[in-house]
């Protein structure tokens, strides 16, 4: 069965450092794979998405991750952390077990912001 | 902006009352929308598939006579937890996707807290 590792639960990093969230995922084929934010007592929030082509996705908030079937994964990156980056961060793919397309998520890391 | 919108926000209610939530999609036409529920400090767990015109499909474990779905139009959903208990208590998030193809991205709404006392 498909499924999305996300190993770190909470990262703390200063703002303006760099920041790195890791995600695995398992499946055979090429996978659809997506980053998602969550703010307290909010929804979530598209931040990039992986298809096809090129293997690093620019996405909003200057977010960028890089897709690496060698590895099985698809890992956050952020060149320097802004304190309003804080937030639950979930990793999804598209699960090709249920024929429409829902998605599967990983546990989600939370990033807390030191000033 | 947002394009899809969810309401209430939160809800308070005794034991055995029943609550419905309502998920729009606001500048897109869903005919797939997804139920999700997410519990204090973990992932979302798809609860069902809402499509329009028919019946939703139900994840295992998620009783359907428990929890309604109606998706009557291409821009509504909605979801009735009947004869709400304490254990009914969580964060609803529903979301929709563009029609086509199974990777485009979904759009969640901003979420239900229900709180059942």
């Amino acid at each position: 069965a498909q499924s999305v590792t996300q190993p770190d639960i909470h990262i703390t990093v200063s703002e303006g450092a760099s920041l790195e969230l890791r995600c695995n995922y398992s499946y055979g084929a090429t996978p659809y794979l997506f980053w998602y934010v969550q703010s307290p007592g909010q929804g979530l929030q598209l931040l990039l998405k992986y298809f096809s082509g090129d293997t690093l996705v620019q996405g909003i908030k200057g977010f960028e991750a890089e897709f690496k079937r060698s590895q099985s994964s698809f890992n956050l990156r952020k060149p320097s952390v802004h304190w309003s980056d804080a937030a639950e961060y979930f990793c999804a793919v598209v699960s090709y077990g249920g024929s429409q397309g829902n998605l599967i998520f990983g546990k989600g890391t939370k990033l807390s912001v030191k000033p | 902006g947002a394009v899809v919108s969810q309401h209430p926000s939160r809800v308070i209610c005794k034991s055995g009352t029943s609550v419905k939530i309502e998920c729009r999609s606001l500048d897109f036409q869903a005919t797939t929308m997804f139920w999700y529920r997410q519990f204090p400090k973990q992932s979302l767990m798809l609860m069902a598939t809402s499509n329009e015109g028919s019946k939703a499909t139900y994840e295992q474990g998620v009783e359907k006579d428990k929890f309604l779905i109606n998706h009557a139009s291409l821009t509504l959903s909605t979801l009735t937890v009947t004869s709400a208990h304490p254990e009914d208590s969580s964060f609803y998030i529903c979301s929709a996707r563009h029609p086509g193809q199974v990777n485009q991205p979904q759009h969640f709404g901003d979420g239900t807290r229900l709180s059942i006392l």
